[in-house]
Formats: C-alpha cells, structure tokens, sequence
C-alpha cells in the first residue's frame, strides 16, 4: 500500500512569488491535512480537508489557501511568498475518523524562500 | 483548547540505557494521545497512540507509554536505547479532530 506521497520534494522560491505543493494520501484515506514545520515554531497545523470541504482551519493568513479533489488528492497554494513562509510542509492523511486515529506523514516539502 | 508540554528539548542517553520522554497534556475532554518519531529529513511516523482502550500502550521499536489522567502526562519510554532511536520525538494530542503537537524532543543515542 503506497504511503502519502508529496511533491515535490524541495523548492526554491523568491520573494513575492507564489507556490503550490501537492499531496496524494493513502488510497481510501479521505482526510487530508496540513502542517507547517519550522525550527522556531515547531508544527503548526494548516488546514484539513474532508470529502472537498475545508473541515478545519488553523491561524495562518489568507495567503495560505489549499483544495482538495474528488480523488482525496490535495494542494496548498501561498501566495506573495515571505522569507518567513520557508518551512517542511507535512501533508498527513487519515480515515474519514480523521485526527482522533491519527495521521499518516509524507516525507515532506522543504520550501526555501529566498 | 488543548496542547502539550514536552519537557526537555534535548536528551541524551547512552546505548542500552533507558530512554523517557516526557509529555504532559491539558485537554478540557478525555483526549487522544500520540507519540510520533522524525528522523531527518523525513516526515513523522506513528509510534503509538492511546484512544481510552488501555493506559498501557506499546508501539512500534520496543516504545510504550503509560497514559496517567491524575498527572496528565503520557510519557513514553523504551527499556533500553540503540543507536537508531536517534531522532526527534513529538507528543501530540487530539480534540475533535484537531491535533496539537508539542515542541518535540531531539533523542540523542551515546555509545
């Protein structure tokens, strides 16, 4: 059974551009969410995506956004990238139970703003 | 809202020493509680996870927790390190679907 594949792997963006990361979860895995690891905040959760329905929602700005399609399949975009915004993004998926049975990682984007 | 405290961002242990990792929690609602590892450069893999069935949980790699209510804590422990537990460890507990990590704690593994 493939695990949570994320691409790509690493990105090198610049200031003011934009950027979309994707995220395959385990096949029958419904939920998909997001998570930003930084040295400094440690992991902060995104976003969660149920069945296309954004279900929850963390504190980040606007310039963070993220879909999911039909076939569980999800992507983050951030807009007018900052400095700051450079972080492994972790994308985690689970049964339609969601967190309460735990979350199953990708390896991970290492996005670099530069 | 829930959260967790790792307490302790470093430890060291020598090979075949016991390895305890320290995690205590706040949660308004009996919570979900789960141990994950990080090695570098890698994402974070399950280690073992309590859902009220029993406060004794073992996991994968020789890991276990005991989950104490009276002291909020979940601490996880191994009976004796290898050099392969090196990593970084997180705590994390789950309300209503919403999953809080700690801090972490970075594992080192002497020889």
């Amino acid at each position: 059974k493939a695990g949570v594949t994320q691409t790509p792997r690493y990105l090198i963006k610049t200031r003011g551009q934009q950027v979309t990361l994707s995220c395959s979860p385990i096949s029958g895995h419904r939920s998909v969410s997001w998570y930003q690891q930084t040295p400094g905040q440690g992991l902060q959760f995104l976003f969660e995506y149920f069945s296309e329905t954004q279900r929850n929602k963390g504190n980040f700005p606007g310039r963070f956004s993220g879909r999911q399609f039909s076939n569980s399949r999800s992507e983050m975009n951030v807009s007018t990238l900052e400095l700051g915004d450079s972080a492994l993004y972790l994308c985690a998926s689970s049964t339609g139970q969601g967190a309460n049975y735990g979350y199953t990682f990708g390896s991970g984007t290492r996005l670099t703003v530069v | 809202a829930q959260s967790v405290t790792q307490l302790g961002s470093h430890v060291s242990v020598s090979e075949g020493a016991l390895v305890l990792l320290r995690c205590n929690y706040s949660s308004s609602v009996p919570p979900y509680l789960f141990w994950y590892v990080q090695y570098p450069n890698q994402g974070l893999q399950l280690l073992l996870k309590y859902t009220s069935a029993a406060t004794l949980v073992k996991g994968i790699n020789g890991f276990e927790a005991e989950f104490k209510k009276s002291e909020t804590s979940f601490h996880l422990t191994k009976p004796s390190a290898h050099m392969s537990d090196a990593a970084e460890y997180f705590c994390a507990v789950v309300n209503n679907n919403d999953m809080r990590f700690g801090a972490g704690t970075r594992l080192t593994v002497k020889p």
